[in-house]
């Protein structure tokens, strides 16, 4: 069975920085692209990031709107992923959800920036 | 950034009614498009991939279709499980985009 879990949300200042962390198992990760999604409070979704596999070289892409305050990153013998995120705002303030290839999600991890 | 505009962007509806979604891409994505329904408080669900493909346990009700640039998603026989908000995503280029989502709800 296939699992996703986030960690590492919370309340964050203004300017601050956070490092969300997704734990993967059931399957191969090393396979697979891994992607970063959020939502605002009562908002639609919003891509964030993707981190390709080794056979891509591990390539990242990014959101424009997060673009260079935002690294996605993985450690396959970990099967984890994980978004470094920086420099927050108010608007930061999101569920964010790790998802494999859009077909499996965890359930989120809120990050509020907020004083 | 290619731009999906999703209408409507509420859809009352009564359970046994046929409906659609529709997503218009602003630049070709061929079938790199992708349905998720989310319920309140849930993590989204996909229901649609390759634009037609009914991804796995997905009732036999929903399907999707594309016709050039527009893309559909269409739900016969309503039933109440179904009321939640539905987003398109577009996968062919970066930055992926997600249409602003259609509330589907009880008339």
């Amino acid at each position: 069975e296939v699992q996703i879990l986030e960690t590492g949300g919370g309340l964050v200042k203004p300017g601050g920085s956070l490092r969300l962390s997704c734990a993967t198992s059931g399957f191969n990760f090393n396979d697979y692209f891994m992607n970063w999604v959020r939502q605002a409070p009562g908002k639609g979704l919003e891509w964030v990031a993707q981190i390709r596999n080794k056979n891509y070289n591990y390539a990242t892409y990014y959101a424009e709107s997060l673009e260079g305050r935002v690294t996605i990153s993985r450690d396959d013998s970990k099967s984890s992923v994980y978004l470094q995120v920086s420099s927050l705002r108010a608007e930061d303030t999101a569920i964010y959800y790790c998802t494999r290839s859009f077909a499996y999600w965890g359930q989120g991890t809120l990050v509020t920036v907020s004083s | 950034d290619i731009q999906m505009t999703q209408s409507p962007s509420s859809l009352p509806a009564s359970l046994g009614d046929r409906v659609t979604i529709t997503c218009r891409a602003s630049q070709d994505i061929g079938n790199y498009l992708r349905w998720f329904q989310q319920k309140p408080g849930k993590s989204p669900r996909l229901m649609i991939y390759g634009a037609t493909n009914l991804a796995a346990g997905v009732p036999s009700r929903f399907s999707g279709s594309r016709s050039g640039s527009d893309y559909s998603l269409t739900i016969n026989s309503l039933e109440s499980e179904d009321m939640a908000i539905y987003y398109c995503l577009q996968h062919n280029e970066y930055p992926y985009t997600f249409g602003a989502g259609t509330k589907l709800e009880l008339k």
